[in-house]
């Protein structure tokens, strides 16, 4: 099994430019989560999907992010215009929830820079 | 919301040694607990999960225990190698809820002196 899949695994960027960010799932998992890591607040939620629909947007910081899952293997986040605070590592995970048991498993991330 | 805390946030033992991490809940719903070890540049991959219809959960070296009353976790590594340094994680969500997103603590840098 290939395991979650992002890309690019590493972005520089201007400040005000539009980046996307991209996951594919584990085949078979319905559930995607994008969270951020950051020295300053760890690990955090953005968004997650289930069965391609968002349940939980909380964690998105303003509308400058957004995210989609057109289908079970492939989901977006998207930040426009993009800002130096924004810097930090994307992560993907993809889970499903089955007999108890709810593992999530990690993509390699995306590490982004915003200069 | 959860909130998480961890403790220590950094933690440095002698190799054969034992290393206890702490972290404390404050959502009373929550009823998944994992822990997830993270190496330099990698990503989190879990290394032990329990649920909150057990106490305790044995893996080999690693054990966690859980005290839903005091809402704790804790995550204990026998025998420390060299290989375990690295950052844990330990988090919480409740996915018989479906608050499935996981809150994580802020992770303990965990360093195993050879």
């Amino acid at each position: 099994d290939a395991g979650v899949i992002q890309s690019p695994r590493h972005e520089v960027t201007e400040m005000g430019q539009e980046v996307t960010l991209r996951c594919k799932p584990i085949s078979g998992h319905n559930s995607l989560f994008w969270y951020r890591q950051t020295m300053m607040r760890g690990l955090e939620l953005l968004i997650y999907f289930n069965n391609n629909v968002p349940i939980d947007d909380s964690g998105m910081p303003e509308d400058r992010f957004s995210a989609k899952m057109p289908n079970a293997s492939f989901s977006t986040l998207k930040i426009q215009p993009s800002e130096p605070r924004d810097s930090a590592v994307y992560f993907c995970a993809s889970s499903l929830k089955t007999g108890g048991k709810d593992t999530q498993y990690f993509g390699p991330g995306t590490r982004l820079t915003v200069l | 919301g959860e909130n998480v805390e961890q403790h220590p946030s950094t933690l440095s033992v002698q190799e054969g040694d034992s290393a206890v991490i702490k972290c404390t809940y404050s959502d009373s719903a929550s009823n998944y607990f994992p822990w997830y070890k993270q190496e330099l540049g990698k990503r989190p991959q879990l290394i032990i999960d329990i649920r909150s219809n057990v106490g305790e959960k044995k893996d080999q070296r690693i054990a966690v225990t859980l005290n839903k009353t005091a809402k704790h976790f804790s995550l204990h590594i026998t025998e420390t190698q060299p290989e375990d340094s690295a950052v844990y994680f330990c988090a919480a969500s409740a996915m018989d809820t479906g608050r499935r997103a996981l809150t994580f603590g802020s992770g303990t840098r965990l360093q195993v002196q050879p």
